[in-house]
């Protein structure tokens, strides 16, 4: 079976600082990993995808994810924080068969001025 | 603008009561999806529909039900046999089934309250 685990449920930077969002995955066969982001109140916004391709995802915002199969291990990042990337984050798995996703539980970041 | 709409944005329900809630969608998808979040947790998949009168249950389908009469509709009720009601629920919708991956867009969601 299929699972996602996002290590941190809270993370707080500074802003101007790195953010490193972890995730690690469980699956039987090379996955889809996606990270989406949700603002409060809002729905969901993808922010990247790995499908096989490229090992180093590049996403909207500034973000991007390394796929890590010896690890495996999906983890965001962000050089540089900006106050508006406030919001929790999803790493999600893509289970196959009829488009459904398996959800981590989320990590919620905070920036500080 | 293409896109999938919810509404209520906020509902709010008395026990014992069902509650309707929409989701249209303009995207020409074939798919979609209801989701259950709670806080501290992931997104649960409640329903989904991969083409016009089909649905199947997903992982939390007790006390809720859907239909799936047109393309660019897919409303859900919950029932009054659902004990904990209380969540934000999620609409999504995506491409045609079939191939590896559609992205699923996400409606902006219905905050349900139980009093």
């Amino acid at each position: 079976a299929q699972s996602v685990t996002q290590l941190d449920s809270h993370v707080s930077v500074s802003e101007g600082t790195p953010v490193l969002l972890r995730c690690n995955y469980s699956s039987s066969y090379s996955p889809s990993l996606f990270w989406y982001v949700q603002h409060p109140n809002k729905g969901l916004q993808l922010l990247l995808k790995y499908t096989s391709a490229a090992t180093l995802v590049k996403g909207i915002n500034g973000f991007e994810a390394e796929f890590k199969k010896s690890e495996t291990s999906f983890h965001l990042t962000k050089p540089s924080a900006h106050m508006s990337d406030a919001a929790e984050y999803f790493c999600v798995v893509f289970s196959g068969g009829y488009n459904k996703l398996i959800f981590g539980a989320g990590t919620r970041l905070a920036v500080h001025p | 603008d293409g896109g999938i709409t919810q509404s209520p944005k906020y509902l709010f329900r008395k026990e014992g009561q069902n509650v309707t809630l929409s989701c249209e969608q303009n995207l020409n998808h074939d798919a979609m999806y209801w989701y259950r979040q709670d806080p501290g947790q992931g997104l649960r998949l409640i329903y989904y529909s991969q083409i016009v009168n089909d649905f199947q249950k997903g992982d939390i389908a007790e006390g809720y039900s859907v239909s799936r009469e047109k393309k660019e509709s897919f409303p859900l009720t919950v029932t009054s046999a659902q004990k904990n009601p209380t969540a934000f629920y999620l609409c999504a919708s995506s491409g045609p089934s079939g191939v590896s991956y559609n992205e699923q867009f996400f409606g902006p969601g219905t905050r349900l309250t139980v009093l």
